[in-house]
């Protein structure tokens, strides 16, 4: 078993739905949470960051921790076109400097 | 518009030949990763380096691969022989990784790399 658990998709969503992406994770240790965003061809981009549990929101994206189920969400509200992207879940327990990487989930959004 | 820069972004090569790949980090930066992607391992880390040093280096296959970093504003990664499982994207980041040991990564574009 993974230490980070994440399904690779594709999701495909129409245009303007709320979208949910999630990781499961088996170190209770983590602490720091992220996600990255993957354009096709390009390297990952830092969409959210995340200490311990709870919300974070940002524009149209909130990012949920739950460290007693241990589990991590990235919502997105009113999806568009150019969220079509690979989303990859990356956690840390900070006692150095490595991730450990979810697989990634790829979202097609519908026009 | 600082950016992690990585050449080259393409290279196909054939089997046994050596393989270069050059990074030039975020400077400032106090800590440079490879990693490599495929659609089967997704992002597996090879190597990284913080201030220089070779931190950890055990995803990386020692008796072909190897990582070094010259100066702040060089890392490489070279592959001899190159064999066609090598073929992936490798990817390099770099951070300004945080005492506790957490901080944004960088991504550069990638080396696509084809070994026939």
């Amino acid at each position: 078993q993974k230490e980070v658990e994440q399904d690779p998709g594709p999701l495909s969503v129409p245009e303007g739905a709320i979208v949910s992406l999630n990781c499961t994770y088996s170190n209770s240790a983590f602490q720091y949470f992220m996600w990255y965003r993957q354009y096709s061809r390009k390297g990952p981009e830092l969409l959210m960051y995340t200490y311990s549990s709870g919300n974070k929101e940002d524009g149209r994206f909130t990012a949920q921790v739950d460290k007693s189920s241990k589990y991590i969400s990235l919502f997105i509200r009113d999806s568009q076109p150019s969220d079509s992207a690979t989303y990859l879940c990356a956690m840390s327990d900070g006692s150095n400097y490595q991730l450990i990487w979810g697989a990634g989930t790829k979202l097609i959004i519908k026009p | 518009d600082a950016r992690v820069t990585q050449t080259p972004r393409h290279k196909v090569t054939e089997m046994g030949q050596e393989v270069t790949m050059r990074c030039q980090p975020i400077l400032g930066h106090n800590t440079v990763f490879w990693y490599r992607q495929t659609m089967m391992q997704g992002l597996e880390l090879l190597a990284y380096f913080r201030n220089r040093a070779p931190l950890d280096d055990s995803g990386m296959p020692k008796d072909r691969f190897s990582a070094e970093m010259p100066d702040a504003t060089l890392a490489t990664l070279k592959i001899q022989p190159s064999e066609p499982r090598d073929s992936a994207v490798y990817f390099c980041a770099s951070g300004l990784v945080l005492a506790e040991g957490t901080g944004e990564l960088f991504f550069g574009e990638g080396s696509r790399l084809t070994v026939l």
